[in-house]
């Protein structure tokens, strides 16, 4: 099975800074894949989509690039309300497995 | 608009077995959509246990996939979820997700708001 490997593990960053999450799919899986924030005691919420479509009513600071087996996730220009865990999944097929979490904190 | 809202026991004992339900409303469980369930430990990631399409067509996480059922009943529109032989391990927030179907879209846009399972005796 293929997994799915985030990195950092944990940040913290300023205010306004540019934030880059990676995630490295042990094979290549084209461009399905997935990024949620989960904000502490909330529920996932999906930001984007084939990698780099961002999902309606998501903010422009955030975007998604890659294809293949490397993935990335950036803020352009943190704020306060960005606090969460993030996740990548692919879902080319079965079993559809998560990273596991980037966790973005403000300096 | 889709909701989904799980349901079932919070406490269930070791060994014992894991029933939960999905109820979906605004929206059908015979659409094109495939639906999940994920689970989270306490204060760790996201575990993707396994999907249903409504015709029945299943797949699951090879790690649970021994102990683990995912079933639909079109007619109360709903998913269930049963893990057999739980430990401690399976303490968790279970949450069921609904898996975008449209063409070029992927993951998962609804989820429900998650229901804590404490596996104890």
């Amino acid at each position: 099975d293929i997994q799915m490997t985030q990195s950092p593990s944990s940040l913290s960053a300023s205010v306004g800074d540019r934030v880059t999450i990676t995630c490295r799919a042990s094979q290549g899986i084209n461009n399905y894949l997935a990024w949620y924030q989960q904000k502490p005691g909330k529920v996932p919420k999906l930001l984007i989509y084939a990698a780099s479509t961002l999902q309606s009513g998501v903010p422009s600071r955030f975007s998604g690039s890659g294809s293949g087996t490397d993935f990335t996730l950036t803020i352009s220009s943190l704020q306060p309300e960005d606090v969460a865990t993030y996740y990548c999944q692919k879902y080319n097929s079965a079993p559809l497995t998560f990273g596991g979490g980037t966790k973005v904190e403000i300096k | 608009q889709v909701q989904l809202q799980e349901s079932g026991p919070g406490l269930v004992k070791p060994s014992g077995t894991l029933s939960l339900t999905c109820a979906v409303s605004g929206g059908s469980i015979s659409s094109t959509n495939w639906w999940s369930w994920v689970r989270q430990p306490p204060g760790k990631g996201l575990e993707w246990i396994g999907e249903i399409y409504h015709s029945g067509s299943t797949n699951y996480n090879p790690s649970l996939k021994s102990r683990v059922t995912i079933s639909v009943d079109k007619s109360k529109n709903q998913l269930s979820l049963r893990v057999s032989s739980v430990t401690a391990a399976d303490t968790a927030v279970y949450y069921c997700a609904r898996q975008q179907a449209v063409a070029g879209t992927g993951g998962f846009d609804y989820w429900g708001q998650g229901t804590l399972v404490t596996v104890s005796s």
